[in-house]
């Protein structure tokens, strides 16, 4: 079964801090890996997307890896700020099937 | 602007009595789905289209109903709501299945 598991469920950092997110997956074959950030109570929305040849992807402070070799992602978050407060959320897609396999999240705290 | 746009916000209701959540996009995408977030699960999705009057079973579907005559609606029908189905709610569309872009969501509670 296709999943997704992301590290650490939960962080608290202090604004200005660097912090890294994990997300390791089991998905094949891999199609593209998509970065969300979810306010709370908020939809999602999108921070990048990967795709098998990109190995690093850039969106202001947020900057995506991907390994596809090992299966593995992570988000850096640069300078955090008190808006990066968030659920960070990996989704997985597999190639040539329909649907989505989402990650858990990694509710991020960052404290003044 | 290019949006999912979700209705209502919040809603609750009592067990039983049928209700829709309504879905409606205006990026003229084929791909439309339904998804429900609960603590500690994660999204998990409950059906989803890939166009006019073609729809499918996610993971969770039982309990709800879906209908896709227009490529722009998605609406998601609890027949008979209980308080298992106590959930916040997203629809979501994307072009091809590659950018999904999610709606603000529908907090729902039924008693």
């Amino acid at each position: 079964k296709n999943q997704v598991e992301q590290s650490p469920q939960s962080l608290i950092i202090l604004e200005g801090k660097n912090c890294t997110l994990q997300c390791n997956y089991t998905v094949s074959p891999f199609s593209n890996l998509r970065w969300y950030k979810q306010d709370t109570g908020r939809g999602p929305v999108s921070l990048t997307i990967m795709t098998f040849s990109e190995n690093t992807k850039s969106n202001g402070r947020y900057t995506a890896t991907l390994d596809a070799d090992t299966k593995q992602s992570s988000l850096h978050i640069t300078a955090s700020q008190l808006s990066d407060s968030a659920s960070y959320i990996c989704v997985v897609s597999e190639r040539g099937a329909d649907g989505l396999t989402f990650g858990k999240g990694t509710h991020l705290i960052i404290q003044p | 602007e290019a949006q999912v746009t979700q209705n209502p916000r919040y809603l609750i209701t009592v067990t039983g009595k049928k209700l829709t959540v309504t879905c409606s996009q205006n990026m003229n995408h084929e791909y439309m789905s339904w998804y429900r977030q609960d603590p500690g699960l994660g999204l998990r999705q409950i059906y989803y289209s890939m166009n006019v009057e073609v729809t499918d079973k996610g993971d969770v579907p039982e309990g709800y109903k879906v209908s896709r005559k227009e490529k722009r609606n998605f609406p998601l029908i609890l027949e008979s709501p209980s308080p298992n189905q106590t959930s916040l709610y997203f629809c979501a569309s994307s072009l091809a299945g590659y950018g999904y872009t999610f709606g603000s969501g529908t907090r729902l509670t039924v008693v």
